[in-house]
């Protein structure tokens, strides 16, 4: 079983709709949660870090599932430029591990 | 964005010859880290940094060796490049330990024919 996982997609949305990515995580003695997004062919940047209350920035809001292992990101009224890879990322015992990502494309 | 360029941005390069890819950064952060991302793996953490001349292994090690003689420099080498490396590489920075957020590098793409 893989540390990180999540849903490849790809996730076809129309623009101005909701979606919403899920993953699990096999560390229950984890610490610390993120969300980075990846454009085609550059780095992975920073989303926002997964607190366990829940956090929000924008249309985009995370939120943490201690219990079951489960993290979510939600992007509301999608934009063309929220297209990209959504990597899934957890802290370990001694390092960061990064889910394979979610594909999403955001259709005009 | 973190000051953190990685020299050369593409390489092409024969199997068994010597690699060194190059990652520098203004941040004066202490952890550094190098990572290769392929399909249907994502990334994959090969070596880091805790501090200068501070190295240790990560997950997929093999066939790979750093150095880090200055906070600002870490230098990864394939020393006897394969097929099987060619990938992207990053390197990434984060100012504390390995768990908090990590700063990453536009990427080094290197193919080994």
């Amino acid at each position: 079983r893989k540390e990180v996982e999540q849903d490849p997609g790809p996730f076809n949305v129309p623009e101005g709709a909701t979606v919403a990515f899920n993953c699990t995580y096999s560390n229950s003695a984890s610490q610390s949660f993120f969300w980075y997004r990846q454009d085609c062919r550059k780095e992975p940047k920073l989303l926002m870090s997964v607190y366990s209350s829940g956090n929000e920035d924008g249309r985009f809001t995370a939120q943490l599932n201690r219990a079951s292992q489960y993290i979510s990101l939600l992007i509301r009224d999608s934009k063309l430029s929220d297209s990209a890879t959504y990597l899934c990322v957890v802290g370990g015992a001694q390092k960061l591990v990064f889910g394979q990502g979610t594909r999403l494309t955001i259709n005009p | 964005d973190a000051g953190i360029t990685q020299s050369p941005r593409h390489k092409v390069t024969e199997t068994g010859t010597p690699v060194t890819l190059r990652c520098h950064q203004t941040e004066n952060h202490r952890y550094m880290y190098w990572y290769r991302q392929d399909p249907g793996h994502g990334l994959r953490l090969i070596h880091y940094s805790y501090g200068v001349k501070d190295t240790d292994k990560g997950e997929v090690s093999d066939g790979y060796s750093v150095s880090r003689s200055k906070t600002e420099d870490f230098l990864l080498t394939l020393e006897s490049a394969t097929s099987s490396q060619t990938s992207v590489y990053f390197c990434a920075i984060s100012e504390r330990d390995a768990r908090a957020t990590q700063y990453f590098g536009p990427g080094t793409r290197l193919l080994v024919l």
